[in-house]
């Protein structure tokens, strides 16, 4: 069975540094997503992004978050410039279509993001 | 206000034991989804079900079953003879219209099955 893949399972930065966590969705997939969570705690929406841009974002990804999609395969989330709170194990997510028509979201299995 | 409230923070039985898992929702909108996810120790989210709104047909999936019911706003799993490869943090998760189908997900439950 397709699934989504991302790379790497764990991260370690310092402070400061930036960090590009990557995807690779299932092939015929459209819609992408990055969720987040924090230890211990409930998984947050991060982003969607469709046909090459963001569709929809919640207040947790402000400036210093981007996603891009650089080639035909690849979903990257950049963190420019990490906080300790940034901590948290991020996933990547890709559906068929949008989430609004009942596409359950396909989960990866996640990059572990640890900031020092 | 929780949207989606797991009130349950830990569960633990003893394997074969019949548990179910509790999920309360609140939404104003008529069209929405509901989900449910496994997180095993390893970490991944593995999807088990959506559920419409409009659908409250209970479904049976093997030794999973799970209970819709809108006149309460819940939606309740139940894992029949449990097995120690159930051990995980189960989340409810809800998609609605009013917060642009973004999945909204409860605090989950950790449910662990004792040999």
């Amino acid at each position: 069975e397709p699934e989504v893949t991302q790379t790497p399972s764990h991260q370690v930065t310092q402070m400061g540094q930036e960090v590009i966590l990557r995807c690779v969705p299932i092939s015929n997939h459209l819609y992408f997503y990055w969720y987040r969570q924090i230890l211990g705690q409930k998984v947050e929406f991060l982003v969607s992004f469709y046909n090459n841009e963001i569709s929809e974002k919640s207040e947790i990804f402000d400036d210093q978050f981007s996603v891009e999609r650089p080639d035909g395969s690849n979903f990257t989330l950049k963190i420019r410039s990490t906080k300790l709170e940034d901590s948290a194990m991020y996933f990547c997510a890709s559906s068929e279509v949008g989430q609004g028509y009942n596409s359950p979201l396909h989960f990866g299995n996640g990059t572990r993001l640890t900031v020092t | 206000a929780q949207k989606v409230t797991q009130a349950q923070t830990e569960i633990s039985v003893v394997e074969k034991e019949d548990v179910t898992l509790d999920c309360v929702y609140e939404t104003r909108d008529t069209t929405y989804y509901l989900f449910w996810y496994k997180q095993p120790p390893s970490g991944e989210l593995v999807f088990l079900i959506r559920r419409n709104s409009f659908d409250e047909q209970n479904e049976i999936s093997g030794r999973y079953s799970w209970n819709f019911q809108k006149s309460t706003s819940s939606f309740n799993f139940t894992i029949t003879a449990s097995q120690v490869v159930d051990s995980a943090v189960y989340f409810c998760a809800l998609s609605e219209a009013g917060s642009n189908y973004q999945l909204i997900w409860g605090a989950g439950t950790k449910l662990i099955i004792k040999p």
